[in-house]
């Protein structure tokens, strides 16, 4: 079955240090989805991504999708401590309905 | 517009006992999904309903889980009887379209199974 990988696990950062966190896919997803979980809080939709390569940014993150589209990245630049988090990418093979999620990145920015 | 809402927010219950967990979507949302999180893991599907209907059930784990959604309206999830590995995190979402729209997360419901 499909399945998605995410690393790194966990990510502590001082704040105003970039931060990346890759997400793997053992499949060809249709489309990749990424959300951001508060600590104590529940998922929400960051952005998703669909052409092969396509690269989006939203003020300090940028999302890209691979050429194979099997793979993809969230990139934030310049942490704040706003951005203390758990941070998933969620993969939808061609056809599909569900999202296979990531195990998820957790973020924490030292103030 | 009111979000997705889930009730209880927490359930702890011993190990053999019924435990059933509710979802309401979004009004007017016609797609319905239920994942679980376990700790440290992924958010793993479980579910998903078009209105009343079942459309991927695929990822509900044994027949101890029954899901449903009367109306096409709320669903309901239940555990019976519960074991210990069903504890975690239950989250419902909902979609007014199923292809590639974003899904609003409810708060979840933390199960834990003693």
């Amino acid at each position: 079955g499909q399945q998605v990988m995410q690393i790194p696990q966990y990510q502590h950062v001082q704040e105003g240090e970039d931060f990346t966190t890759y997400c793997n896919s053992s499949t060809t997803l249709s489309n990749i989805q990424w959300y951001k979980q508060r600590p104590g809080g529940h998922p929400v939709f960051l952005i998703q991504l669909v052409k092969s390569g396509e690269v989006k940014k939203q003020k300090r993150l940028t999302f890209q999708f691979g050429e194979a589209k099997k793979n993809s990245s969230l990139h934030i630049t310049a942490t704040q401590t706003t951005d203390v988090g758990t941070y998933f990418c969620a993969g939808r093979e061609t056809g599909a309905n569900n999202l296979f999620f990531g195990t998820g990145t957790r973020l924490t920015v030292i103030p | 517009e009111a979000g997705v809402t889930q009730f209880p927010s927490h359930s702890v219950i011993e190990k053999g006992q019924t435990v059933t967990l509710r979802c309401d979507p979004i009004s007017g949302h016609d797609n319905l999904y239920w994942y679980r999180r376990v700790m440290g893991k992924e958010i793993k599907f479980l579910l998903h309903f078009v209105k009343e209907s079942k459309q991927d059930e695929s990822g509900m784990p044994n027949n101890r889980f029954l899901a449903e959604r009367t109306g096409g309206t709320y669903s309901t999830l239940k555990v019976q009887p519960a074991e210990l590995e069903d504890s975690g995190v239950y989250f419902c979402a909902s979609t007014r379209d199923a292809s590639y729209n974003e899904q609003f997360f409810g708060p979840g419901t933390r199960l834990t199974v003693l």
